[in-house]
């Protein structure tokens, strides 16, 4: 089925450590590439997105990498902290009757500890 | 304040049972969504408005109907409850139909069928 894979389903890290959260997608035609941030018992919110024109993208403490070589998405995090722990997915874009919609992936749960 | 809101939170109910969950933006965006989360935390999308128009409709079982009676508002109906059904379903709008239009998300709506 349609679907965005991702290599680790959890993900334990010592605060101020950097994490690396992988991402697997499956159509070689997205352009387009999306990481959420989900906390216990609230909706995902939008961290960082990156073009299939680009490879690397910056923000706050965060870093994405795209490999399109090999269908290969990649969120880093810097310094992590206990405000980071989270369920975390990537999307890719897929067109559905002439309009793009996001696929989500399964989710990466981080884990910081102190 | 400016957001996504979603009613109810919790929804209890039995099989077989006509339930409804409300989505209310003020964020003045002109595209609208429901999201299912199932108990693996897989995110998918249902269904998509633009200016009250359905413009994504995945293969959603037709007990599901939503409804947009202004751009505000996104109504999801389901008739008929069944235990599959239960998930937590999230509305999310944004400021148009591209997906590079970030998408905000509401709080969700955790749907039990028993």
């Amino acid at each position: 089925g349609e679907s965005v894979g991702l290599h680790l389903p959890t993900l334990s890290v010592q605060e101020g450590d950097n994490s690396i959260i992988n991402c697997a997608y499956s159509n070689s035609a997205s352009d387009y590439f999306i990481w959420y941030k989900q906390e216990s018992g609230k909706g995902p919110q939008f961290i960082i997105d990156i073009r299939s024109n680009m490879d690397k993208r910056q923000g706050q403490r965060v870093t994405v990498l795209l490999n399109k070589t090999v269908k290969h998405l990649s969120l880093q995090i810097a310094a992590t902290q206990p405000g980071d722990s989270a369920v975390y997915f990537c999307a890719e874009t897929r067109l559905s009757g002439g309009y793009n919609k996001l696929i989500f992936g399964a989710g990466t749960r981080l884990a910081v500890h102190p | 304040d400016t957001a996504v809101s979603q009613t109810p939170k919790y929804l209890v109910t039995q099989m077989g049972n006509d339930k409804s969950i409300k989505c209310e933006q003020n964020l003045g965006h002109d595209t609208m969504y429901w999201y299912k989360q199932d108990s693996k935390k897989f995110l998918k999308i249902m269904f998509s408005y633009n200016n009250k128009e359905l413009i994504i409709n995945e293969t959603v079982p037709n007990r599901f109907s939503p409804k947009s009676p202004d751009k505000a508002h996104l109504n999801l109906h389901i008739n008929s409850l069944e235990l599959g059904d239960s998930a937590v379903y999230f509305c999310a709008s944004s400021q148009g139909p591209r997906v590079s239009n970030e998408q905000f998300f509401g709080p969700g709506t955790r749907l039990t069928v028993l």
